[in-house]
């Protein structure tokens, strides 16, 4: 069965530091890749996706994320961070077609301090 | 456009009463999935539905059962309600035609459930 390891519980940032959120998977085949967001006391929202392609993935509100096949990872980053991001990241994967499953790594919180 | 619907947001059960959580989507989409969320634990998928008439079981589904006799609605319904299943229940949604699983799926707002 998959996994999904997301490194770091929990990252306090300052704002305008920049963001890396570690994201490794255990699959050995074709595999879809999600940043999924969570603000407090909210849903679930989409960040970004990967499929095919360009490994190097831009999503919404300033966030990216690179595809290392050969390091079974999918890292998020952003630049320079806002009070506005503190929020729970999940990763995700799905393995190739055929899986409408999503398995989620346990979520990194991120604080960022004004 | 709604989205995904839950209903109730918020809910104390006592042990062992019973009770259903709703959930509703209005984008026709085939897949549909409940999860719970614990802290520190990220989601786990309880039951899955890849259409109306069909279900599965998802990693955790003790405990629980669903049905899913049309394609918008997929309540999960808690027979006898025991502390373990306090969380927080999250029901999602996703497209599944052409290549169905690099679909992003759709939350809705949550049930956050308490059990005493």
């Amino acid at each position: 069965a998959q996994s999904v390891s997301q490194h770091n519980h929990h990252v306090i940032l300052s704002e305008a530091a920049s963001l890396e959120l570690g994201c490794n998977y255990s699959y050995g085949g074709t595999v879809n890749l999600f940043w999924y967001v969570q603000y407090p006391g909210q849903h679930l929202q989409l960040l970004l996706k990967y499929f095919s392609g360009d490994p190097l993935v831009k999503g919404i509100k300033g966030f990216e994320a690179e595809f290392i096949k050969s390091k079974f990872s999918f890292n998020l980053r952003k630049p320079s961070v806002q009070w506005s991001d503190t929020a729970e990241y999940f990763c995700a994967v799905s393995s190739g077609a055929g899986s409408y499953q999503l398995t989620f790594g346990k979520g990194t919180k991120l604080s960022v301090i004004p | 456009n709604a989205g995904v619907t839950q209903t109730p947001k918020f809910r104390i059960l006592k042990i062992g009463q019973s009770m259903t959580l709703q959930c509703t989507q209005d984008m026709n989409h085939n897949y549909m999935y409940w999860y719970r969320q614990d802290p520190g634990m990220g989601l786990k998928l309880i039951y899955y539905s890849v259409g109306a008439g069909i279900t599965d079981k998802g990693e955790v589904p003790n405990g629980y059962n669903v049905s899913r006799s049309t394609t918008e609605d997929f309540p999960l319904r808690l027979e006898l309600a025991a502390p373990s299943q306090t969380s927080v229940y999250f029901c999602a949604s996703k497209d599944g035609g052409g290549a169905g699983s690099n679909q992003p799926q759709h939350f809705g707002d949550g049930t956050r459930l308490s059990i005493l």
